[in-house]
């Protein structure tokens, strides 16, 4: 079984600021990692995933987040926000293959920007 | 693209009504779920399934059942709505136990009186 902590539940940020949404999971197997987006009133939409390869993975919209298998983390980060960034932002992680291949979910990281 | 439809946008039942949730999806995914969405509780998994006529509990179940009669089509039944019931319904579709991202509809705001 797994499960996935959001640390914190709201972060709120000036516009151009840097911000970082923390995520961590714990697994007694190796995971996929996902950050999903939800704009207001609309649903999920997948922002970056990690499944194999560089630890560092790279949205189109300037986001990153960075697999750190020690400290069981994929932390969302972007160097400079947009009032469009303002949204609530899901963590999932799931088994790469066989057994229960059902996403695990954060309770979510609601990102506010103030302009 | 992939793009998964849910039915209605707002919906406004009476206490005791049969409700149903619909959901479809395009692009030939084995898997589909049902969440509900609260406020500071994240998303919590009612049913999925992983092929036609196939369905699976999730954590929430109670009060609740499904129908994949098609594997486009997954049907979400509230068998007599309750006013813990209102809540955001997403629906989401994966292509195989080969899981690499899900793909969600828009949501489905429901509102028991």
């Amino acid at each position: 079984a797994q499960s996935v902590t959001q640390l914190d539940s709201q972060v709120p940020v000036f516009e151009e600021a840097p911000v970082e949404l923390r995520c961590n999971y714990s697994s007694s197997v190796s995971v996929y990692l996902f950050w999903y987006v939800q704009y207001p009133n609309q649903g999920l939409q997948l922002l970056l995933k990690y499944l194999s390869g560089s630890t560092l993975v790279e949205s189109i919209n300037g986001f990153e987040a960075e697999f750190n298998k020690s400290q069981t983390s994929f932390h969302l980060r972007k160097p400079s926000v947009h009032i469009s960034d303002t949204a609530e932002y899901f963590c999932a992680v799931t088994p790469p293959s066989g057994g229960s291949y059902i996403p695990t979910f954060g309770r979510g990281t609601s990102l506010i920007v103030h302009p | 693209d992939v793009k998964v439809t849910q039915s209605s946008r707002y919906l406004v039942k009476r206490t005791g009504e049969k409700v149903f949730l619909e959901c479809v999806q395009d692009m030939d995914h084995e898997n589909m779920f049902w969440y509900r969405q609260d406020p500071g509780l994240g998303l919590r998994l009612i049913y999925f399934s992983y092929d036609v006529k196939m369905k699976e509990k999730g954590d929430i179940p109670e009060g609740y059942s499904v129908s994949r009669e098609k594997k486009e089509r997954f049907s979400l039944i509230l068998e007599s709505a309750s006013t813990n019931q209102t809540s955001m319904y997403l629906c989401a579709s994966s292509l195989s136990i080969f899981y690499t991202e899900a793909f969600f509809g828009q949501g489905t705001r429901l509102t028991v009186v």
